[in-house]
């Protein structure tokens, strides 16, 4: 059964960088799935961030691309977010998810001085 | 990017109702559409995948129909455990989500 479990910092300065990273036990990145971010603002709804595939190929949200990367790290079994820039508005908690039916616990990450 | 309207974005009802919240999409998905479910401090949960097809496990209660732009979920007879938050969510080309439906009590 595969799991996800998101790590990384809660707590990130304004126009500092995000990185987040997504550790999968039970399966490998290197199988061939869409391997995939999503956050969710407090008391607000679902947001993609983007996805990569075992092949390194990413596709992100048009309005975080310029401030997105998505990597993968097949040899320790993870894939990882970077975001920078980032604002209050950034504030949320993060997902990390393996196709649509196999989702991280989720990450919460406050964006404050 | 494809733009997913769901509606309503709040329902109000009982326990026994029959439930039915709408999708839609901006463009073509063919069947490309999941639901899920989400409670309070938890991550969604995949309910139906393909536009219909029920996740194992999820009860039959649950079914979900259309293809195209038009998309329902419909809880045949609400459940306590039923009151939460759903989503629905394309993944023809990369993914988006619905606003949301807050399913709460009458």
């Amino acid at each position: 059964q595969v799991q996800l479990q998101e790590s990384g910092p809660g707590l990130v300065k304004p126009s500092g960088t995000l990185s987040l990273t997504c550790a999968v036990s039970g399966g490998s990145t290197s199988s061939n799935y869409w391997w995939s971010w999503v956050r969710q603002p407090p008391g607000k709804g679902l947001e993609w961030i983007g996805e990569i595939y075992v092949s390194g190929s990413t596709n992100y949200n048009s309005s975080l691309e310029s401030r997105v990367t998505i990597s993968i790290d097949k040899s320790k079994n993870q894939f990882s977010l970077r975001l920078t820039s980032v604002t209050a508005a950034d504030t949320a908690v993060y997902y990390c998810a393996r196709g649509p039916d196999v989702w991280g616990k989720g990450t919460t990450v406050i964006v404050s001085s | 990017d494809i733009q997913m309207t769901q509606s309503p974005s709040t329902l109000s009802a009982s326990v026994g109702d029959r439930v039915t919240i709408t999708c839609r999409a901006s463009q073509t998905i063919s069947t490309w559409l999941a639901w899920y479910q989400q409670k309070p401090g938890k991550a969604p949960n995949l309910l139906i995948y393909r536009s219909s097809s029920l996740k194992t496990g999820v009860p039959s209660r649950f079914s979900g129909s259309g293809s195209g732009t038009e998309f329902t979920l419909t809880i045949s007879s609400l459940q306590p455990d039923d009151f939460a938050t759903y989503y629905c969510q394309q993944y023809k080309s990369c993914w988006t989500f619905g606003q949301g439906t807050k399913v709460e009590v009458k």
